[in-house]
């Protein structure tokens, strides 16, 4: 049974750029979220795709965007990158829109942005 | 003010001791209620969900008292392989999920 997935493990990326993370869910679960996670901080949520669309939206500018695709894997973009987006993404995957199920995060993409 | 307030840490303690960790939340309407441990460099995992009834999971328990707004975990004869970060965490209906910043545990020989 394979877990949450993500891709790349590791991203060095400068000022202004853009990029994309990949994630995919646990197998069954429909629901995917994204949390950004800074040095000695917690996850912080960013969004959350259900029925390839986003239900929910944390503090995060437009720069932030993502998609789920119909078997349910997502991605997380990011353009015009600045150094404070240097963090710890992390996806977590859910079944049915994630209403009271537990979450199972990936072991994330860290990316650095210099 | 964070809408999950942990005591950073880190707690240093030796083998076998029994530690306990605490967590605030602010907003009354959260429903669902976790501790998560993150190892260094590693992903959240679910350590334990958490009811107003309280729970135990071996030497793991933890406690809710929704009218103070307040969770804890207690761990009982601490191993060194305890040593985590342990994170709180709230939800609302299940949505997305809140954490707070996390406490430090090191367990030493």
């Amino acid at each position: 049974d394979a877990g949450v997935t993500q891709s790349p493990t590791h991203l060095i990326k400068t000022r202004g750029q853009q990029v994309t993370l990949r994630c995919s869910p646990k197998s069954g679960h429909d629901t995917v979220s994204w949390y950004q996670q800074a040095l000695g901080q917690g996850p912080q949520f960013i969004f959350q795709y259900y029925e390839e669309e986003e239900r929910q939206r944390g503090n995060f500018p437009d720069r932030f965007s993502g998609h789920q695709f119909p078997n349910y894997s997502s991605e997380l973009n990011v353009n015009a990158l600045l150094l404070g987006d240097s963090a710890l993404y992390l996806c977590a995957s859910s079944l049915g829109g994630g209403a009271g199920e537990t979450q199972y995060f990936g072991p994330g993409t860290r990316l650095l942005v210099l | 003010r964070k809408e999950v307030e942990q005591d950073p840490g880190p707690f240093n303690v030796p083998e076998g001791a029994t530690v306990a960790f605490n967590c605030t939340y602010s907003n009354s309407a959260s429903q669902s209620f976790f501790w998560y441990r993150q190892d260094c460099r590693k992903e959240p995992k679910l350590l334990m969900s958490v009811y107003s009834s309280g729970n135990e999971d071996g030497r793991f328990t933890a406690q809710l008292n929704r009218a103070s707004q307040y969770i804890s975990l207690l761990i009982r004869d601490s191993k060194l392989s305890d040593s985590a970060t342990y994170l709180c965490v709230v939800s609302r209906r299940g949505d997305k999920l809140i954490f707070g910043t996390g406490t430090r545990l090191q367990v030493f020989p």
